[in-house]
């Protein structure tokens, strides 16, 4: 079956600190990828996306991931976090071959500190 | 930028009640899903909708639910007779194709009292 683990339920940075939040899957088939970010009582907005090509994506917000095949990874970065970016962050995966639905991750909660 | 929209935003329904969420997908989108996040769970698939048919559902999608897109604009769900358990966040989304993103709506907030 399909899955998707984000191992970090919190994260707590300071403002200006790098940011790192782990994402595995397990998948029968070429996976798409996705970041969405929920802020409270809000709907989901997606961040960036991989279907192909350059393992290393952009996103909005000064946001990157990078997809490694090898570690079933797509682990979300930014170089350095601001206040705003607090929020919860979902960790999506999808492919052709499963009629293109969605799976989630869990989420992590990022919490910024000042 | 285009969007899905969702209304309402937040509705209260007594147990046993029907209840019908609405969403007006992107208008040359031709993939239509639902989703849902029960408080403090991760987002979970419900339903997928193409070509004027469920093309696949999950097992949380029972009986008393059901899709329909009664125009060449709206795509609602229809929850027949609402549990306390079906209170959650309902979110509708719709993609352009195969291989494309999926845009997601703002959300209905369910309410089962």
């Amino acid at each position: 079956a399909q899955s998707v683990t984000q191992p970090d339920i919190h994260i707590t940075v300071s403002e200006g600190a790098s940011l790192e939040l782990r994402c595995n899957y397990s998948y029968g088939a070429t996976p798409y990828l996705f970041w969405y970010v929920q802020s409270p009582g809000q709907g989901l907005q997606l961040l960036l996306k991989y279907f192909s090509g350059d393992t290393l994506v952009q996103g909005i917000k000064g946001f990157e991931a990078e997809f490694k095949r090898s570690q079933s990874s797509f682990n979300l970065r930014k170089p350095s976090v601001h206040w705003s970016d607090a929020a919860e962050y979902f960790c999506a995966v999808g492919a052709r071959e499963y009629g293109n639905k969605l799976v989630f991750g869990a989420g992590t909660i990022l919490r910024v500190k000042s | 930028e285009p969007e899905v929209t969702q209304t309402p935003s937040h509705q209260v329904t007594q147990m046993g009640q029907e209840v019908i969420l609405r969403c007006v997908p992107i208008s040359n989108h031709l993939y239509f899903y639902w989703y849902r996040q029960i408080l403090g769970q991760k987002v979970e698939f419900l339903v997928s909708f193409y070509n004027n048919e469920i093309s696949e559902k999950s097992e949380i999608f029972d009986d008393q639910f059901s899709v329909e897109r009664p125009d060449g604009s709206n795509f609602t769900l229809k929850i027949r007779s609402t549990k306390l358990e079906d209170s959650a966040m309902y979110f509708c989304a719709s993609t352009a194709g195969e291989n494309t993103e999926a845009f997601f709506g703002q959300g209905t907030r369910l309410t089962v009292v």
